[in-house]
């Protein structure tokens, strides 16, 4: 799977949009790229993906670049709920299930 | 309906001891994965069942790490002679489909100290 590239932490007041950046430079056709969060002493949760469309479901938003070599995630309205770790996992479309987790970004909301 | 639960939540052992930590799965997922987390990186993939199979176990460090599903539903990772390194969040997630991409629903974990 591609490596991925993102700022060890964030911050974002509350109410604000939180926007997470990453970096797959090495992403291949076949590779989708996965969001997924976690809260401290929890398992991580899904929260999107997409292979090049962007794309948007309750929780956030997925701005993938044309070219494919980075994103952004998009949380619209940050609560403090929203502080966790995020990671951007790239990942084989077929034939590969497991997910590779970097160290993420720890994003912090401010009241 | 019920998340993929873990037991148990936490667990203190001794060096040298073994440990079997389980997974329930949420009903009716076919895929079944372990992942490990040290403290402050992020987890790292063990072992993926399809079914009672694994499918992949390139990810279990050495031969004292092992897991089973014997079933297609609960698995157990079991840990012989525990060392000091062991000690870690060992998370369980399932997923529903065999056909990739998937998402993958996580358990809470079990943390190991390893005295």
């Amino acid at each position: 799977d591609a490596k991925t590239t993102q700022p060890p932490s964030m911050d974002c007041a509350e109410g604000r949009a939180a926007n997470l950046p990453c970096n797959h430079s090495t992403i291949s056709g076949n590779e989708y790229v996965y969001w997924y969060r976690q809260i401290h002493s929890q398992g991580p949760q899904y929260i999107i993906h997409g292979l090049k469309n962007n794309e948007t479901n309750e929780m956030a938003s997925l701005i993938i670049t044309e070219d494919r070599k980075s994103s952004t995630l998009i949380l619209p309205h940050a609560t403090l709920r929203d502080t966790a770790v995020y990671y951007c996992i790239v990942r084989v479309a077929v034939g590969n299930e497991k997910l590779t987790f970097g160290t993420g970004t720890r994003l912090t909301i401010i009241p | 309906g019920a998340g993929v639960s873990q037991t148990p939540s936490n667990k203190v052992t001794e060096k040298g001891k073994y440990v079997e930590l389980r997974c329930d799965p949420i009903s009716g997922h076919t895929a079944l994965y372990w992942y490990r987390q040290s403290l402050g990186q992020g987890p790292e993939f063990l072992i993926y069942f399809q079914g009672t199979g694994a499918a992949d176990d390139s990810g279990l460090p050495n031969d004292r790490f092992f897991a089973v599903r014997p079933e297609g539903s609960v698995s157990t990772l079991k840990i012989q002679r525990t060392e000091r390194g062991d000690s870690a969040v060992y998370l369980c997630a399932s997923s529903p489909q065999v056909r990739s991409p998937d998402e993958q629903f996580f358990g809470p974990g079990t943390r190991l100290t390893v005295l």
